[in-house]
């Protein structure tokens, strides 16, 4: 059973354009939600993070938006670039145990 | 500041052989989590150490093994492998527990032929 559901699957995006992702849970002890950076070939890194008690977080060009009641949380790429051409991933944790989406593989188009 | 370090980086075993991978974390961290990285199944936490003790531990079976010695490298063992067992096999270390920033390592590709 998939503890946190991301959509979509994959994502294609014209340079400059926003790019959104989504993740859905249903534990509500989840109490940390960070977002992951993942190229070819490389371990995933990480992007961006939010706890409950916070609605949004920006750092430069990511966003998160987190909807405590909605048990959803969303990323937002904005003026995306080639170079944020990679794999997203989301996570949710509880006492120290991530679960992961299953990923979101993110194309930006010149 | 050096990273995580995952070796080896590249494995082929056949059916039925036993595996072991080494994975270093950041200098200061004590906790390692493994994770297994499929296509279409994304992360899946295996387990986590911290202060040599297991902690947490996924859905996976007891083939799958791990251990983390005082200097709070960690091992992971996987026995009598099968094909479905070909993934990319990351670790993940953070300074105290997992819900603060982890970091991941390179990973190991296994392929089981």
């Amino acid at each position: 059973q998939q503890q946190v559901k991301q959509s979509p699957q994959s994502l294609i995006v014209q340079k400059g354009g926003i790019s959104i992702i989504n993740c859905a849970y249903e534990n509500t002890a989840f109490d940390y939600f960070p977002w992951y950076q993942q190229f070819p070939g490389k371990g995933p890194a990480l992007l961006i993070a939010i706890r409950p008690d916070v609605s949004e977080k920006k750092e430069g060009r990511f966003t998160i938006s987190f909807n405590k009641s909605a048990k959803q949380f969303s990323l937002h790429i904005m003026d995306s670039q080639p170079g944020d051409s990679a794999t997203y991933f989301c996570a949710a944790a509880e006492r120290d145990q991530f679960y992961f989406g299953t990923g979101t593989s993110l194309t930006v188009i010149p | 500041k050096a990273g995580v370090t995952q070796t080896p980086r590249y494995l082929i075993k056949t059916r039925g052989q036993q595996v072991t991978l080494s994975c270093s974390p950041i200098s200061g961290h004590r906790s390692v989590s493994w994770y297994q990285q499929t296509p279409g199944q994304g992360l899946q936490f295996l387990f986590e150490y911290f202060s040599e003790t297991q902690r947490n531990k996924g859905n996976f079976p007891g083939r799958f093994s791990g251990r983390q010695f005082s200097n709070s490298r960690s091992e992971m063992n996987v026995s009598t492998l099968e094909l479905g067992d070909s993934a990319l096999y990351l670790c993940a270390s953070s300074f105290v527990g997992m819900n603060t920033e982890a970091f991941f390592g390179q990973g190991t590709r296994l392929t089981v032929v």
